[in-house]
């Protein structure tokens, strides 16, 4: 079975500094891919940074960048100059590489930004 | 491209009566996803639907709930009779193999 692991319900920073969310997770596939997903009060699910675990190189997006450990199983979002409008609940998520298509989430993070 | 379109955005209804979401995918996505979120389970997938095909269902909590997807553009969600235990956000999602999950703007369900 695939499970999403994420262990911080909640966190802080400040407006401008870079904060890390975690996410572990399980599967016996080899090929598979990692999202992280954004949630603001809006309710609205957006699309932050992907990753394909065939893929070495770590992902990035402007100011958002990844740290995934394949052996570790690791999958840690960075957040750089944080902004008042990153505050939302962040989502880890972990989709088989195989025709199942399935996408599991983890429980998520709710980042407040702080001024 | 509109994304993914829901309605209603909110429905509030009394305990029994039936319930129909509705989800326009994003054209040309061949798979469509249905999840429900509660603040006691997360984010849960229901259903989803591959070329229109149902492919796994195992999510769908139980009789009351059924789900179709007649053609490429458009599938729905029916709760029926509705129980206030099923209050949540429904979202529907739509992706292809090559590009990450798109969601809608979800339907804040009340059943009262």
């Amino acid at each position: 079975a695939q499970t999403v692991t994420q262990s911080q319900p909640e966190m802080s920073v400040q407006e401008a500094e870079t904060v890390t969310l975690s996410c572990t997770y399980d599967t016996s596939e080899n090929n598979y891919y990692l999202f992280w997903y954004k949630q603001p009060p809006s309710r609205q699910m957006i699309l932050v940074i992907r990753q394909e675990a065939y893929k070495q190189q770590n992902a990035t997006e402007n100011r958002f960048s990844v740290n995934f450990q394949k052996a570790a199983k690791s999958f840690s979002l960075k957040i750089s100059d944080s902004q008042l409008g990153d505050t939302a609940m962040y989502f880890c998520a972990l989709r088989g590489g195989g025709a199942t298509n399935k996408l599991i989430f983890g429980t998520g993070t709710l980042l407040a930004v702080q001024p | 491209d509109a994304g993914v379109i829901q309605s209603p955005r909110h429905e509030v209804t009394e305990m029994g009566q039936e319930v129909t979401l509705r989800c326009k995918p994003i054209s040309g996505h061949n798979s469509l996803f249905w999840y429900r979120q509660t603040m006691m389970r997360g984010l849960e997938l229901l259903i989803y639907f591959n070329n229109n095909v149902p492919i796994d269902d195992s999510g769908m909590p139980e009789d009351r709930f059924s789900a179709k997807m007649p053609n490429a553009s458009f599938s729905t969600l029916k709760i029926q009779p509705s129980e206030p235990r099923d209050s949540a956000v429904y979202f529907c999602a739509s992706s292809s193999r090559l590009v990450g999950r798109d969601f809608g703007p979800g339907t804040r369900l009340t059943v009262l």
